[in-house]
This record gives C-alpha cells, sequence and structure tokens, in this order.
C-alpha cells in the first residue's frame, strides 16, 4: 500500500500568513494527488486534484504543486475561513489512501 | 444539485451485521463511480469500498476485505455497504462519496454514525 504523510501534522498561523503544506508519497504517484479540505463536523471539501488543478469554485489563493513522492499545498494570504484540517490523498493506485491530515489552528 | 444522502447507522454490537444506505441525486447516478471514507472520532479519513458506475467493480481496503460489501442500485440511484463481524475499530462516520472520473471525491454527504460496542 502507498502510504501518506504530512508535515507538519499542526501548524500555526495567523491571518494573512502564507502557509505550506507538504505531503509525501512512499513510492511515486506521478500526480495522482488530490486536497481536501475539513472542518470539524463537515464533511471533507475537495480543493485541489491532479497534484496542482483548482476544483472549481475554490480560491485562488489555494495552489498545489508537486509529482512523484512530494507534494504541497500553499495558502497565500490566510484566511479565517481556512483554518481546517487538510488532507492529501493518492489515488495511483488502490487501496486509496489518505494523509493523516494537518491541522491549520489560530 | 448533487446531493448524498447517508443513512443507516447506529449502535452495533461486536460481531454483529448493519448495512448503510446512499441515496444520491443531481447528477446521472450510473455514470459514476461510489466510494465509502470513514473517519473514527478524533481520527483521519479512510478509504473503505468503491464500486465503479457501470462496470460494478468493486474495491476494498484491506481492513474491511472479506467483512464487508459494496453494492449498488442504479435503478434506485443508491449505493450500499453491507458490513458484518464488526469491530470496535469499525466505530467511525461513514462518508458516501462520488468519485469524479478519476478516484477521487469531488462530492459528499454528511456521514452516518456506526458505533460498534457492547
Amino acid at each position: 500500500d502507498i502510504q501518506m504523510t504530512h508535515s507538519p501534522s499542526t501548524l500555526s498561523a495567523s491571518v494573512g500568513d502564507r502557509v505550506t503544506i507538504t505531503c509525501r508519497a512512499s513510492q511515486s504517484i506521478s500526480s495522482w494527488l488530490a486536497w481536501y479540505q475539513q472542518k470539524p463536523g463537515k464533511a471533507p471539501k475537495l480543493l485541489i486534484y491532479k497534484a496542482s488543478n483548482l476544483e472549481s469554485g475554490v480560491p485562488s489563493r489555494f495552489s498545489g504543486s508537486g509529482s512523484g513522492t512530494e507534494f504541497s499545498l500553499t495558502i497565500t494570504s490566510l484566511q479565517p475561513d481556512d483554518f481546517a484540517t487538510y488532507y492529501c490523498q493518492q489515488y495511483n493506485s488502490y487501496p486509496l489512501t489518505f494523509g493523516g491530515g494537518t491541522k491549520v489552528d489560530i | 444539485e448533487v446531493y448524498l444522502l447517508e443513512s443507516g447507522g447506529g449502535l452495533v454490537q461486536p460481531g454483529g451485521s448493519l448495512r448503510l444506505s446512499c441515496a444520491a441525486s443531481g447528477f446521472t447516478f450510473r455514470s459514476y463511480a461510489m466510494h465509502w471514507v470513514r473517519q473514527a472520532p478524533g481520527r483521519g479519513l479512510e478509504w473503505v469500498s468503491g464500486i465503479g458506475g457501470s462496470d460494478g467493480n468493486t474495491y476494498y481496503a484491506d481492513s474491511v476485505k472479506g467483512r464487508f460489501t459494496i453494492s449498488r442500485d442504479n435503478s434506485k440511484n443508491t449505493v450500499f455497504l453491507q458490513m458484518n463481524s464488526l469491530r470496535g475499530e469499525d466505530t467511525a462516520i461513514y462518508f458516501c462519496a462520488r468519485a469524479s472520473s478519476s478516484p477521487l471525491f469531488d462530492y459528499w454527504g454528511r456521514g452516518t454514525l456506526l458505533t460498534v460496542s457492547s
């Protein structure tokens, strides 16, 4: 199985900060990576697919990059609505796997 | 508008069985793969199972293989998860999710809670 590892697991930031979250895959997944945002008590929301493609309706302050085994999600100018937990997911092969998540808090 | 509504969660004793349902609307159901993803209390996301749209191919996480069965009824726009031999570690919120053209999840339901406890 492909293991996905987030770093950091928790990130403290302020409104207006530039934030970068990293996700590493245990083997190459090409660009088959998605990023989700989840707020407490809510379902996850798709942000980024194929490593760097912004899902429709997602603000342009979110961006993704990377390929192979190293990926990142960047939020430029963090907004109050962005405080949440972020998960990466590989869909290169089954079983599909998620990273453990990065919680972005104040 | 795409809408997914899970139902069927509840309290079950270890070793018991339960069937979850997910009713879909707002899209051509038979054209999309559907998946179940779960989240144990205070934990991260775990993919559980998926089923193809037209081909009906099924996929399972190792943790549920042989115990859970995913199925769909395209005439009723519903996907099911039959869960047998339930364990405490199956306790989680179970989300139904639609897969886009690839197995990533563009729409999610609100989830249904399964608690396995005596």
